[in-house]
């Protein structure tokens, strides 16, 4: 089993449409979480950190079930511009990230 | 404020030889992390340096080597090139005692072993 395991995708969805997605981890010490967006053939950039409590910016939600190893991403009122590849990554030991293989968004007009 | 170099941005090797990758960390940021990423998959961890040390390391073999100079910049050097070592090769810089921390991630060094 992979450390860090996502939904396959790919994800073809309308402009306007709300999409989530999955991330599941295995290493219950694992301490911080983040999604990282990256376009076709670029780095990834940081999207948003992940807390417990659940965050949210804009039209994006982050949630993190700790007790599940859950992680999930939820955007609503899709955008063109949101087409990308969407990465959950997973820190254990301090800066040691783990990615997972990413899910691939494609916002239809 | 420039964020992390990297370069070259494409190299072509063929199999055996050896290359040499290049990486400037964003301003204030004293860690430096390699990952290598496959068409198709997520960033595979490689290492990590701080203080010029290499403190982490993926499971990579020894072929993949690294050094860190007293300006935090950093290379990754790939000995005996393989077919299978052809990817986009990643650089993120953070600053390591400001946790939890994110990282920043270069343009990349994409490189092609024929």
């Amino acid at each position: 089993r992979k450390e860090v395991e996502q939904d396959p995708g790919p994800f073809n969805v309308p402009e306007g449409a709300t999409v989530a997605f999955n991330c599941t981890y295995s290493n219950s010490a694992s301490q911080s979480f983040f999604w990282y967006r990256q376009d076709c053939r670029k780095e990834p950039k940081l999207l948003m950190s992940v807390y417990s409590s659940g965050n949210e910016d804009g039209r994006f939600t982050a949630q993190l079930n700790r007790a599940s190893q859950y992680i999930s991403l939820l955007i609503r009122d899709s955008k063109l511009s949101d087409s990308a590849t969407y990465l959950c990554v997973v820190d254990n030991y301090g800066q040691n990230f783990v990615f997972g293989p990413g899910t691939r968004l494609s916002v239809l007009p | 404020d420039a964020g992390v170099t990297q370069s070259p941005t494409h190299l072509i090797k063929t199999r055996g030889q050896q290359v040499t990758l290049r990486c400037s960390p964003k301003s204030g940021h004293d860690t430096v992390s390699w990952y290598q990423q496959a068409l198709g998959q997520g960033p595979q961890f490689i290492f990590q340096y701080y203080e010029e040390e290499e403190r982490q390391r993926g499971n990579f073999p020894d072929r993949f080597s690294g050094h860190q100079y007293p300006n935090y910049s950093s290379e990754l050097n790939v000995n005996a090139l393989l077919l299978g070592d052809s990817a986009l090769y990643l650089c993120a810089s953070s600053q390591r005692m400001v946790g939890p921390d994110t990282q920043y991630f270069g343009p990349g060094t994409r490189l092609t072993v024929l």
